[in-house]
């Protein structure tokens, strides 16, 4: 299976920053990867997939690019509501593979 | 709106049977552009993908847990099935039940739209 390694674990941001959060897979998926947030007692909500494609409705602060191994989520301009868990989920190869997930926390 | 409902037992012990249910309200389980999937979520872990069914009934299983899984569809019902047999500790997990879409293209584009807010599953005794 595929292994997908997202960095970092945890972060503290203020709203108004800009954030990154990395996942680089453990061989080449092209561009079969999409990004998911998770607040804690809700179903996860997908805001990217494709590495690029923002998903209808999703706002325009959320981005994210790369290819290949190594993929990025930004968030620019943090709102209130962005502080929640992030996850990649690599659609390259069966078994689908998820990143540990990114903690997005208020500094 | 689609909306994905797990339900089942909360409690299963060592060595039984784990049985969820998915139900989906707002669209058809017979929809050609779409899988059905079970993920878990062990705590403090990371998901895990445990495999997709179609409406005809075909399926994928993670090969880590292949000879224990078997998942279902009752179409008629617009509901899809997981049973994961001889559980142990380490099945302890939220399980959820996801829509993945299939965009039909050069590089068969896939990603989960929906997802159900999930359901613990112990397994103790």
């Amino acid at each position: 299976a595929i292994q997908m390694t997202q960095s970092p674990s945890s972060l503290s941001a203020s709203v108004g920053d800009r954030v990154t959060i990395t996942c680089r897979a453990s061989q080449v998926i092209r561009n079969d990867l999409g990004w998911y947030q998770h607040k804690p007692g809700k179903a996860p909500k997908l805001l990217i997939y494709a590495t690029s494609t923002l998903q209808s409705g999703v706002p325009s602060r959320f981005s994210g690019s790369g290819s290949g191994t190594a993929f990025t989520l930004t968030i620019s301009d943090l709102q209130p509501e962005d502080f929640a868990t992030y996850f990649c989920l690599q659609d390259y190869s069966n078994p689908m593979t998820f990143g540990q997930g990114t903690k997005v926390e208020i500094k | 709106q689609v909306q994905l409902q797990e339900s089942g037992p909360g409690l299963v012990k060592p060595s039984q049977t784990l049985s969820l249910t998915c139900t989906l309200s707002g669209d058809s389980l017979s929809g050609r552009s779409f899988y059905w999937a079970w993920i878990r979520q062990p705590p403090g872990k990371e998901l895990q993908w445990i495999g997709n069914v179609y409406y005809t009934g075909r399926t994928y299983y993670n090969p880590s847990l292949t000879s224990r899984v078997t998942m279902s569809v009752d179409t008629s019902n617009n509901q899809f099935s997981l049973k994961l047999t001889s559980v142990t500790a380490a099945d302890t997990a939220v399980y959820y039940c996801a829509r993945i879409v299939v965009v039909p293209s050069a590089t068969l584009t896939r990603y989960i739209d929906s997802w159900g807010q999930g359901t613990l599953v112990t397994v103790s005794s």
